[in-house]
């Protein structure tokens, strides 16, 4: 079945640099673009960006420009999120979703990781 | 703030039928699709595209969409369906994506 398993919680403390892996299986990797999103605690849902796994190219949100780096390993089918110059407000359980499309006018997120809680904290 | 606006929170009485609705520009050029999400779970896709359920999703749930605005009924609510529920879809630009604030279901 098709699986997104997600490594483990991470401790930073402000201005250090987090990654967080997601890992594919169940499917062929390069056939779909990953998604990562993430959620402060209480708060809703926020799309970072996304990967085309294909050929590595990346986009990301205005708000995470600069910031946020999405790359992947084809031979591990594994995409990774870095979040460089972390602050407080980015504490926040961050997902993988893999991007689904009909080819024209609609898209969904189907499966999910099961996510990976950042914590930064001094 | 977010380009989906979904109202914060809605509630329904056990097995009476509740609407929840996602406004937005995009929604006229793209289809939303809807995930519930249960306290410490991640989301799980419930509706995309006209009207589309993944398999193991009751039929209940359906969706709609009519000018800016995509809605999520469930027909005949359960407990179980209590819940936040996010509408998303491209953005206004059609080069990113954008979710609603999320709509916190009570089930009476």
């Amino acid at each position: 079945q098709v699986q997104l398993v997600q490594s483990g919680p991470e401790v930073k403390k402000p201005g250090a640099s987090v990654k967080v892996s997601c890992k594919a299986s169940g499917y062929t990797f390069i056939g779909y673009h990953m998604h990562w999103v993430r959620q402060a605690p209480g708060q809703g849902l926020e799309w970072m960006g996304i990967i085309n796994p294909s050929g590595g190219r990346a986009d990301y949100a205005q708000k995470f420009q600069g910031r946020v780096t999405v790359t992947r390993d084809t031979s591990t089918s594994t995409v990774y999120m870095e979040l460089s110059s972390l602050r407080s407000e980015d504490t926040a359980v961050y997902f993988c979703a893999r991007d689904n499309s009909d080819g024209g006018s609609y898209w969904w997120f189907d499966p999910w990781g099961q996510g990976s809680l950042v914590t930064v904290s001094s | 703030s977010s380009e989906l606006t979904q109202d914060p929170a809605v509630s329904v009485a056990l097995g009476q039928t509740v609407r929840i609705t996602c406004q937005g520009d995009s929604l006229r050029s793209h289809y939303a699709a809807w995930y519930q999400q249960k306290s410490g779970q991640a989301p799980v896709l419930v509706i995309y595209g006209k009207n589309s359920r993944p398999s193991g999703i009751p039929d209940r749930f359906s969706g709609s969409s009519s000018g800016n605005t995509a809605s999520l009924t469930i027909t005949g609510a359960q407990a179980e369906d209590e819940g936040d529920y996010y509408c998303n879809s491209r953005d206004s630009g059609g080069f990113r994506w954008v979710f609603g604030g999320g709509t916190k279901l009570t089930v009476l």
